[in-house]
């Protein structure tokens, strides 16, 4: 299977910051990969898809890149909705597997 | 508007089953792959297993893999998980979830609220 390493696992960060997780293939995943927000007690958003593809009603102070085996999801200005667990995702092979989570919080 | 409703959840002892269900609504089920992913209390997410549109095609995450079914009635709109002999790390929340495609590759972009199951004796 194909592992996902996504760091950091949390992060402190104020409203308006700029924050980058970044995660990491065992191999290369071809920009088949989606990240997702889920807030407590929720079911996950997927935010982008195609490492960089935003979804439809997703703001855009979102944005992914990436190639390979490593992939970057940036907020490029953090808002109060915000804070909350985001994961990445590979679809490339029929196996598919998440990152860890990276959690959000309030500094 | 789409919908994924899952039912089913509940407690079971170790070593016994359960089958949960997924009703979907407001798309064509018959179009689209499907597939069911788990949280434990506290913890990530993790793929369980996922199926083809016509349930001719299924895969399953290696720790499910001979005591988990996942099956479909396309008729019924509803999505199945025959999950035998439980172990108490099967204790998860159990999303179920639309894929769709892009560029041939498919993901979920919908996803159900959840049911619980909890496995302890």
């Amino acid at each position: 299977d194909i592992q996902m390493t996504q760091s950091p696992s949390s992060l402190s960060a104020a409203v308006g910051d700029r924050v980058t997780i970044t995660c990491r293939a065992s191999q290369g995943i071809s920009n088949s990969l989606a990240w997702y927000q889920q807030k407590s007690g929720k079911a996950p958003k997927l935010l982008l898809y195609a490492a960089s593809r935003l979804e439809s009603g997703v703001p855009s102070r979102f944005s992914g890149s990436g190639s390979g085996t490593d992939y970057t999801l940036t907020i490029s200005s953090l808002q109060p909705e915000d804070f909350a667990t985001y994961y990445c995702q590979q679809y490339y092979s029929l196996t598919i597997t998440f990152g860890g989570g990276t959690k959000v919080e309030i500094k | 508007e789409v919908q994924l409703v899952e039912s089913g959840g509940g407690l079971v002892q170790p070593g016994g089953s359960l089958r949960l269900s997924c009703a979907a609504s407001g798309f064509t089920f018959s179009n689209y792959w499907m597939q069911w992913v788990r949280q434990a209390p506290g913890k990530g997410l993790v793929w369980v297993s996922r199926i083809k549109t016509d349930g001719s095609s299924t895969s399953y995450a290696d720790s499910v893999k001979g005591r988990f079914t996942i099956s479909r009635d396309n008729a019924k709109n509803t999505l199945y998980l025959q999950m035998n002999s439980l172990r108490a790390e099967d204790t998860a929340v159990y999303y179920c979830t639309r894929e769709t495609s892009y560029s041939g590759s498919y993901f979920s972009d919908y996803w159900g609220q959840g049911t619980l199951v909890t496995v302890s004796s």
